[in-house]
């Protein structure tokens, strides 16, 4: 069982729509990352925060924000999207930042965008 | 940008047999990650294998590194029907975490 809960675990949204996807964790991690995944494929990094701070954005369109609240929560805010964002979104925390650390998932977030 | 490699890209087999996966990747890595998924649900952390170790072992899964290669395996032994999923080798590079490869599906008969 995962100790990284992603909520809602299914969302259908508009283009004009605005909505979130929210992230909780607990293990006392201090790096959390947000990865898109579409069918048949591998997952493809989005963000990083580090210590509540964003580290590393993958170039991802601005209709995509990332929160990060405080070290347990991790938000994605998506607005004005387009079908081809459909994807399951995962959320993963690890120990810290330190690239050598185990990074545990979440079951993810399907979205649709009709 | 993709870093490893799997192959091969499906696999099925009965149960009880054993599974191999390959990785290979590009650049230098600090380690080597396995992870599984079952359809449509997160990922499951396997293993981490460290730039500096050959093998490892954990309950029925064998894995190793030879960085003179760039490869890795996943070994699976004696088979589960519930061990069909997906598997993806994930390499960390540099202070970029996790690029995932392209995944093996295993589908283990019963």
């Amino acid at each position: 069982d995962t100790e990284v809960t992603q909520t809602p675990k299914h969302l259908v949204m508009g283009m004009t729509n605005k909505k979130s996807l929210k992230c909780e964790q607990h293990m006392g991690h201090r790096a959390m990352y947000w990865y898109k995944q579409k069918a048949k494929k591998p997952p493809e990094l989005m963000f990083v925060y580090s210590y509540e701070k964003l580290s590393i954005n993958e170039s991802v369109p601005s209709r995509f924000s990332p929160e990060c609240p405080n070290s347990s929560l991790l938000n994605l805010h998506l607005h004005a999207l387009q079908p081809e964002d459909s994807a399951l979104y995962l959320c993963a925390s690890s120990q810290e930042g330190h690239p050598g650390n185990t990074i545990y998932f979440g079951e993810g977030s399907w979205l649709t965008v009709v | 940008s993709q870093q490893g490699e799997e192959d091969p890209q499906a696999l099925s087999i009965q149960e009880g047999e054993n599974a191999t996966m390959n990785c290979s990747y590009k650049t230098s890595i600090n380690n080597l990650q396995w992870y599984r998924q079952n359809s449509g649900r997160g990922l499951v952390h396997l293993i981490l294998i460290r730039s500096n170790e050959r093998e490892k072992h954990s309950g029925r899964l064998r894995v190793t590194l030879d960085t003179s290669k760039k490869s890795s395996s996943l070994l699976i032994t004696a088979s589960r029907a519930a061990d069909t999923a997906s598997y993806f080798c994930a390499t960390v590079v540099g202070n970029t975490p996790l690029v995932f490869g392209k995944g093996t599906r295993l589908s283990v008969i019963a």
